[in-house]
């Protein structure tokens, strides 16, 4: 039982570039989640999914794409990546809302 | 709405100390409440969590918390420090109705030998 696997844990992205964070979990829960996290800002959401097949934008949305194909995976989608967009990922997932969330070991990710 | 307040951004506190890291809630009905623990690049870990079962949660590792719903607090305690509790705490919300939870900006714990 791995958890929640996140790939890469590291990536430097040149301006404009575009890229996919990997999401895996095999607990077959229903919730999975994306966050960032900037120094001394806690964590925010960027989207998060219900089900297969449905997601919605969380606080910071913009710049960012996801879809849900399958129970188990998750990815996050940078199109053109942006400066303000140097942090650290972390995907995790629940069972239902008000359960515990598992988190990944985080992507960190630099935007020069 | 549903917000979390951390009072204190860094708290040092010498081993063998007591840990008192702060948190406090907003939320317009019974919420659930949380405390998750970050080592050095590391994901985030539950430590406890608060349902209503009951008021004083026990959690890993000698924490524990204490719902006051007349003070919306949710602060996390533990009698006696270890070096091994050094990392970031962030204590999290989510009221019903939201499917979402709301995190603070995280607490980093230094302990001092």
């Amino acid at each position: 039982n791995a958890g929640v696997t996140q790939t890469p844990k590291f990536r430097i992205l040149k301006i404009g570039q575009s890229m996919t964070l990997q999401c895996t979990q095999d607990m077959n829960h229903n919730y999975m989640y994306w966050y960032r996290q900037d120094p001394g800002m806690g964590l925010k959401l960027i989207y998060y999914s219900v089900g297969a097949g449905i997601t919605d934008k969380g606080e910071v949305p913009n710049g960012y794409n996801v879809s849900r194909s399958t129970t188990e995976d998750f990815p996050l989608r940078l199109e053109l990546a942006a400066p303000s967009q140097t942090s650290v990922y972390f995907c995790a997932s629940s069972q239902e809302s008000r359960d515990e969330q598992y988190f990944g070991p985080g992507t960190r990710l630099t935007v020069t | 709405a549903q917000s979390v307040t951390q009072l204190g951004s860094h708290v040092s506190v010498s081993e063998g100390a007591l840990v008192l890291l702060r948190c406090n809630y907003s939320s317009s009905v019974p919420p659930y409440l949380f405390w998750y623990v970050q080592y050095p690049n590391q994901g985030l870990q539950l430590l406890l969590k608060y349902t209503s079962a009951a008021t004083l949660v026990k959690g890993i590792n000698g924490f524990e918390a204490e719902f006051k719903k007349s003070e919306t607090s949710f602060h996390l305690t533990k009698p006696s420090a270890h070096m091994s509790d050094a990392a970031e705490y962030f204590c999290a919300v989510r009221s019903g109705g939201y499917q979402k939870v709301t995190f603070g900006t995280g607490t980093k714990l230094q302990v001092i030998p």
